[in-house]
C-alpha cells in the first residue's frame, strides 16, 4: 500500500524554525518527484514546494522562497521541509504528496499541523 | 500567481448533475493540459479525482468528468450522491515546476 506519513509539526513562535518529515512506503520513492502543499485553517490549498526524484532540483512558491528548503533522503525514503523565519501566516496543515509525470498530486499524506504564534 | 477562480458553493439534489468552473489565465490553464481536480472531505487529506484535464485515477467513479476550454476548466458530477459532499479544488501546472490551486468549491447535496 502506498503511504505517506508526515511528522514534525507543532507550536512555534514567530521567527522560529521547524523541520517537517514525510516517510514514504509502498512504492519506489526514488522514482517519484515530491511536493509539499499546505492549507491554512478554513482556507484553500496552496502549493509550497517541489523536489525532483534525485533531489538535485527544487522549486518554491514566492510566499516561502528564501525561508523554506525542501530536501529528500532516498536512502531513508523520506522527504523534508526545513522552515525558517516562520511567520504567523505560515500556520497551516502541511501535506506531502507524490508528483508523477501527469503533474498532479496523486498520493497525499494525512498532514501535520504547524501553528506559528506567540 | 493568483489562485484560480472557482464558485464558492454549488448544490444539487441526488441524481442531478452539477458543474464546477475553474478560471485561470493564459500562463496556467490556458498554457498546459496539466489540470487536476481534488475532493476533500472536511478534516481529511485531499484526494485526486481527475488528472491531465479529463483522466480518472483507478477507483474514481465515471460520474466524475472534466474538460478544459481556453483558460477555463470544468468538473461535472453526474448522478450526484450524498457521499459527493465536500470541498473540490482545481489545480493547474503553471510552468517552471510551480502549481496554482483554485479557491475551492463546496458541494452540497440537498
Amino acid at each position: 500500500e502506498v503511504q505517506l506519513v508526515e511528522s514534525g509539526g507543532g507550536l512555534i513562535q514567530p521567527g522560529g524554525s521547524l523541520r517537517l518529515s514525510c516517510a514514504a512506503s509502498g512504492f519506489a520513492f526514488n522514482s517519484r518527484a515530491m511536493s509539499w502543499v499546505r492549507q491554512a485553517p478554513g482556507k484553500g490549498l496552496e502549493w509550497v514546494s517541489f523536489v525532483s526524484m534525485s533531489g538535485s532540483n527544487s522549486y518554491y512558491a514566492d510566499s516561502v522562497k528564501g525561508r523554506f528548503t525542501i530536501s529528500r533522503d532516498n536512502s531513508k525514503n523520506t522527504l523534508y521541509l526545513q522552515m525558517n523565519s516562520l511567520r504567523v501566516e505560515d500556520t497551516a496543515v502541511y501535506y506531502c504528496a507524490t508528483v508523477p509525470y501527469s503533474q498532479a498530486f496523486d498520493t497525499w499524506g494525512q498532514g501535520t499541523m504547524v501553528t506559528v504564534s506567540s | 500567481q493568483s489562485a484560480l477562480t472557482q464558485p464558492r458553493s454549488v448544490s444539487g439534489s441526488p441524481g442531478q448533475s452539477v458543474t464546477i468552473s475553474c478560471t485561470g489565465v493564459g500562463s496556467n490553464i490556458g498554457a498546459y493540459t496539466f489540470v487536476s481536480w481534488y475532493q476533500q472531505i472536511p478534516g481529511k487529506a485531499p484526494k485526486l479525482i481527475i488528472y491531465g484535464v479529463n483522466n480518472r485515477p483507478s477507483g474514481v467513479p465515471d460520474r466524475f468528468s472534466a474538460s478544459k476550454s481556453g483558460a477555463t476548466a470544468s468538473l461535472t458530477i453526474s448522478g450526484l450522491q450524498a457521499e459527493d459532499e465536500g470541498d473540490f479544488y482545481c489545480c493547474s501546472y503553471a510552468g517552471d515546476y510551480t502549481w496554482v490551486f483554485g479557491t475551492g468549491t463546496k458541494i452540497t447535496v440537498l
